[in-house]
Parts: C-alpha cells; structure tokens; sequence
C-alpha cells in the first residue's frame, strides 16, 4: 500500500460547484497533514495545513480522520482560478519522533469550467 | 526576499555527462530538500538536510550527490546523467523541529537526459 493514496482524477467541475477530495496514508503514527496546490508547470505551494479539529479558510475545507487514516479538502462555490493539482501530504515520522520528511500523494487534477 | 532560487531553469544533457543543480535560500531555513517530479508519479524525495554539514537519502537518492557546505546552499550532483534522470527537479526549504511548517519550493528545473 502507499503511503499517501489520493483519487487519481481529473475532476472537471462548473463554476460555483462543490467539490471535495479524499486522501488516505498508512502510517498511523504520522502526526501533520498538509493539502498542497500545483498550477500546471509551477512549483507547488501550500494550501492550508490541516488540524484534527479540522479547519476552513474561505471556500476551503479540510477534515482530518485520524482513526480511519483519511484527509478530506472541500472547496465550495468553485472559481476558474482554482483549476489546479491538489497533493495531499503526510509528514513522515522517524525513530519515534516528531520529526520527518513530507511524503506526497500523485495529486488530483481539477479543472473548473465557466 | 527571493525564497528559493534554482539554476538553471532548463538543462539539456547527453548521457554520462554530469551537472549540478544550484539551489539557495535566503530564509535561514535549517531543512533543505531535493525532490524529482515525474508524470504519475508525484514528487518523489532525492536527498535531504538538516543543517549545514548533514545530508542524508531520500527515496530515490541513486545517480545522485549532495551536499551542504553553508546553511543557503544544497547543490545537487548529477554523476553521470542517464535518460532515466529526465525529470522536473524541484528544490525546497522549510524549519525543522516543528510540527506544522510550510515546505517553500524553487521553480524547478526542467532537465532533459538524450
């Protein structure tokens, strides 16, 4: 199993539609989550960490499910602007610790059309 | 500040020539990073540090040298290129010692192995 599993995609979507993307990781003891954004031929950026509480900013979802290993991102009312590759991303742990590399999903393309 | 510079943006090699990627950052960031990109593959970690004067293997670190002489600096070396290292080359940076960071990438650096 990989470690960091996403939807493969494409999801093409109208303006103003809701979408949402599912990621799930298999090391139970990874401790921060992140949802990365790629636009085509660019370096890829943060989007928004997420929190076991979960946690919004504007149209943008995240949700957190530690027992089942799974990541959510919800993105309401969609724009053109959000047409981009969305990469989920799990901090590796090591040696017990707090600390580790980032380990990230194949990504899901999205494309919003008017 | 620039964040993080990559050289050059473009690179067309011949098998068994070698090349060094330049990356730097100028964010006193202690966790430096090289990762390749590759269709269907998703980024995929080479070599990693943590500080000046430690380095250490990633997922994919074969063909490929590092090193970290100062705090800005993580050039990568490419031995002997092969069509197999035909990739997007991205360099990143971020703190080290936290849980939630965000990971700062370079451009990237499109490298083509004929």
């Amino acid at each position: 199993r990989k470690e960091v599993e996403q939807d493969p995609g494409p999801f093409n979507v109208p303006e103003g539609a809701t979408v949402a993307f599912n990621c799930t990781y298999s090391n139970s003891a990874s401790q921060s989550f992140f949802w990365y954004r790629q636009d085509c031929r660019k370096e890829p950026k943060l989007l928004m960490s997420v929190y076991s509480s979960g946690n919004e900013d504007g149209r943008f979802t995240a949700q957190l499910n530690r027992a089942s290993q799974y990541i959510s991102l919800l993105i309401r009312d969609s724009k053109l602007s959000d047409s981009a590759t969305y990469l989920c991303v799990v901090k590796a742990v090591r040696d017990g610790g707090s600390q580790g590399n980032l380990i990230f999903g194949k990504g899901t393309k999205l494309s919003v059309k008017p | 500040n620039a964040g993080v510079t990559q050289t050059p943006k473009f690179q067309v090699l011949k098998t068994g020539q070698s090349m060094t990627l330049q990356c730097a950052q100028d964010m006193n960031h202690e966790y430096m990073s090289w990762y390749r990109q590759d269709p269907g593959m998703g980024l995929r970690l080479i070599h990693y540090s943590v500080g000046a004067g430690i380095t250490d293997q990633g997922e994919v670190p074969n063909g490929y040298n590092v090193s970290r002489s100062t705090t800005e600096d993580f050039p990568l070396r490419l031995l002997s290129a092969a069509p197999s290292q035909t990739s997007v080359y991205f360099c990143a940076s971020s703190p080290w010692g936290v849980s939630y960071y965000e990971q700062y990438f370079g451009p990237g650096t499109r490298l083509t192995v004929t």
